[in-house]
């Protein structure tokens, strides 16, 4: 049972560059999230997802997609990278009808 | 959309004293408050949460008070030790249509010096 698992760990990459981050959880969790960690400040959601094939706009979205084509990945991606997007992002899960999120390891991204 | 403060952002005590962090919310909505503990390069890790038909809920060293009324709530631990440092994030959620996303504080830096 590894919880939540985030691919890459590290990444670096130049502005105007695409890639995506992966999400797994082996835990059968309906509820995904993609959080983003800049220092000095809390997370901040950019998406999540109710269940397979939904997904829905965060509080920070812009320059972000994500797709929830199976249950137990939620995929968060950059089409054009920006030094803005420079970050550490975090993927979690939450069980229907519980409060509690489980983080994944995050990826720390750096975008020059 | 909610919105949470953290005070202080930085707290040094003695290995032994209590440190108290304090968090603010703005939706009257909000209904539950996790506390996460994040070590360096690490992911945030739940402590304790409460719920808002609880004021106060405790597990051994910590506990968490919440005044609906005030919309305040606070992180208390006692007997502090050295491997409690970290950086402690309050956050807050509502129920709404399952989302139950979770607005986090900016963070707390505790240091206990030995």
């Amino acid at each position: 049972n590894a919880g939540v698992t985030q691919t890459p760990k590290f990444r670096v990459l130049k502005t105007g560059q695409s890639m995506t981050l992966l999400c797994a959880q082996d835990m059968n969790h309906e509820y995904m999230y993609w959080y983003r960690q800049d220092p000095g400040m809390g997370l901040r959601l950019i998406h999540y997802s109710v269940g397979e094939g939904t997904t829905a706009k965060g509080e920070v979205p812009d320059g972000y997609n994500v797709s929830r084509l199976k249950k137990q990945n939620f995929l968060l991606g950059l089409e054009s990278a920006a030094p803005s997007q420079t970050s550490v992002y975090f993927c979690a899960s939450r069980d229907r009808g519980r409060d509690e999120q489980y983080f994944g390891p995050g990826t720390r991204l750096t975008v020059t | 959309g909610e919105n949470v403060e953290q005070h202080p952002s930085t707290l040094s005590v003695q290995e032994g004293d209590s440190a108290v962090i304090k968090c603010t919310y703005s939706d009257s909505a909000s209904n539950y408050f996790p506390w996460y503990k994040q070590e360096l390069g690490k992911r945030p890790q739940l402590i304790i949460d409460i719920r808002s038909n609880v004021g106060e809920k405790k597990d051994q060293r910590i506990a968490v008070t919440l005044n609906k009324t005030a919309k305040h709530f606070s992180l208390h631990i006692t007997e502090t030790q050295p491997e409690d440092s970290a950086v402690y994030f309050c956050a807050a959620s509502r129920e709404d249509t399952g989302r139950r996303a979770l607005t986090f504080g900016s963070g707390t830096r505790l240091q206990v010096q030995p």
